[in-house]
């Protein structure tokens, strides 16, 4: 099993609609949560951040966390082409962030 | 500086030469990660420093990696003996806190391709 689950995609929604990206880890331990964004043949950029159960909202993001599921969901309202992009989940503990292999959406005109 | 800084930001190598890449971390962040992302997959860890302590090597994939950050600042992971298989994208990341806690910021990295 590999510590940090997502599904590679592509994910594709058209624009306007809600994307729903999901990730499931195995490290009960994790503190604290993260979503980056890659744009292709770019750097991850962080765009979220949980730490406890529950939603946070920000912007047109909604990170979801239920830590006893082990399971963190980002939600993109009013997607638009500029979302196109692959999104990385990271989990973290104690200097130690792990990344999973990332989900590809492709939002469309 | 106002962000990460990775140099060179392509670097080509001949099977076996030896190769240095370069992170510049944002001014005054305590902990410096580099990671290996190969294509098509997310970042793997390879080393973690502390101001100028290596606390974390566990990533490097062999003996022929090597990192250092000598002054707490700017880092240097050097690879000897290049094969194919370390072809990929090397990303230096760094954090103002100790841990890492509040998320890591990336450099753009530096891509290596190994003939």
């Amino acid at each position: 099993q590999k510590e940090v689950e997502q599904n590679s995609g592509p994910l594709s929604v058209p624009e306007g609609a809600i994307a729903s990206l999901n990730c499931t880890y195995s490290d009960r331990g994790s503190q604290s949560f993260f979503w980056y964004r890659q744009y292709s043949g770019k750097s991850p950029e962080l765009i979220m951040s949980i730490y406890s159960n529950g939603d946070k909202e920000d912007g047109r993001f909604t990170a979801q966390l239920n830590k006893a599921s082990q399971y963190v969901s980002l939600l993109i309202r009013d997607s638009q082409p500029s979302d196109s992009a692959t999104y990385l989940c990271a989990p973290w503990r104690d200097n130690d962030m792990r990344f999973g292999a990332g989900t590809r959406l492709t939002v469309k005109p | 500086g106002a962000g990460v800084s990775q140099s060179p930001r392509y670097k080509v190598a001949k099977r076996g030469q030896d190769v240095a890449l370069r992170c510049d971390p944002i001014s005054g962040h305590v902990s410096l990660f580099w990671y290996q992302q190969a294509l098509g997959q997310g970042p793997e860890f390879l080393t973690y420093f502390q101001n100028e302590a290596q606390l974390d090597k566990s990533g490097l994939p062999s003996d022929r990696f090597f990192a250092e950050r000598p002054e707490g600042s700017v880092s240097t992971l050097k690879i000897q003996r290049t094969q194919q298989e370390d072809s990929a994208v090397y990303l230096c990341a760094s954090s103002s806190t100790g841990t890492g806690i509040y998320g890591y910021t990336f450099g753009s990295g530096t891509r290596l391709t190994v003939v």
